[in-house]
């Protein structure tokens, strides 16, 4: 089964400019995260969903950010306008609708807004 | 708050010796615990979880690791490390009943041949 894809795996942009991240979880998975990593504060959740509901949006730094779930086999982050300092890594992750169940991470896009 | 601390940023090992990293986590209860490992370039893949029962965990690569509730540890350990081991590591602690990871800032493994 593909896992967790995410694109584009790089993306480089001027600042002010609209970001659009995009990821498919792995099918039948009703859970769906993104993440975004860096040096200074490591991988922090920005927000999940459940069958394409937010659930947990708190950890999405600010107004500029904001995430969508158009149905169960994709899903975006948006960035507007784009700063320096968000520049980053991204993951997305997917997880079965289980407790006990893992969450299964995409390769990331690697964000850098200059 | 819930916290998990991974108290070594870097670690130096030879190809063959032995390997344990280590692992805090700061929760009334027993949490979800997991170790992930990334490549450069790369997403996390999961080397091992625990739930329950049996404290010592194995999982995939040979490593293993084991949950003490009285430490509130959960060390993960490999017997004879690879050079394709280097890599790094995080540590995830997910509050019983939540879907919320909280993640170590890593340890980050060097492999000498």
């Amino acid at each position: 089964d593909a896992g967790v894809i995410q694109s584009p795996r790089h993306e480089v942009t001027e600042m002010g400019q609209e970001v659009t991240l995009r990821c498919k979880p792995i099918s039948g998975h009703d859970y769906l995260f993104w993440y975004r990593q860096t040096m200074m504060r490591g991988l922090e959740l920005l927000i999940y969903f459940n069958n394409n509901v937010p659930i947990d949006d708190s950890g999405m730094p600010e107004d500029r950010f904001s995430a969508k779930m158009p149905n169960a086999s994709f899903s975006t982050l948006k960035i507007q306008p784009s700063e320096p300092r968000d520049s980053a890594v991204y993951f997305c992750a997917s997880s079965p609708g289980l407790l006990n169940q893992p969450q299964h991470f995409g390769d990331g896009t690697r964000l850098s807004i200059l | 708050a819930q916290s998990v601390t991974q108290p070594d940023i870097h670690i130096t090992v030879s190809e063959g010796a032995s390997l344990e990293l280590r692992c805090n986590y700061s929760y009334g209860a027993t949490p979800y615990l997991f170790w992930y490992v990334q490549s450069p370039g790369q997403g996390l893949q999961l080397l091992l979880k625990y739930f329950s029962g049996d404290t010592l965990v194995q999982g995939i690569k040979g490593f293993e690791a084991e949950f003490k509730r009285s430490q509130s540890s959960f060390n993960l350990r490999k017997p004879s490390v690879h050079w394709s081991d280097a890599a790094e590591y995080f540590c995830a602690v997910a509050p019983s009943g939540t879907y919320k990871y909280i993640f170590g800032t890593g340890t980050r493994l060097k492999v000498l041949a």
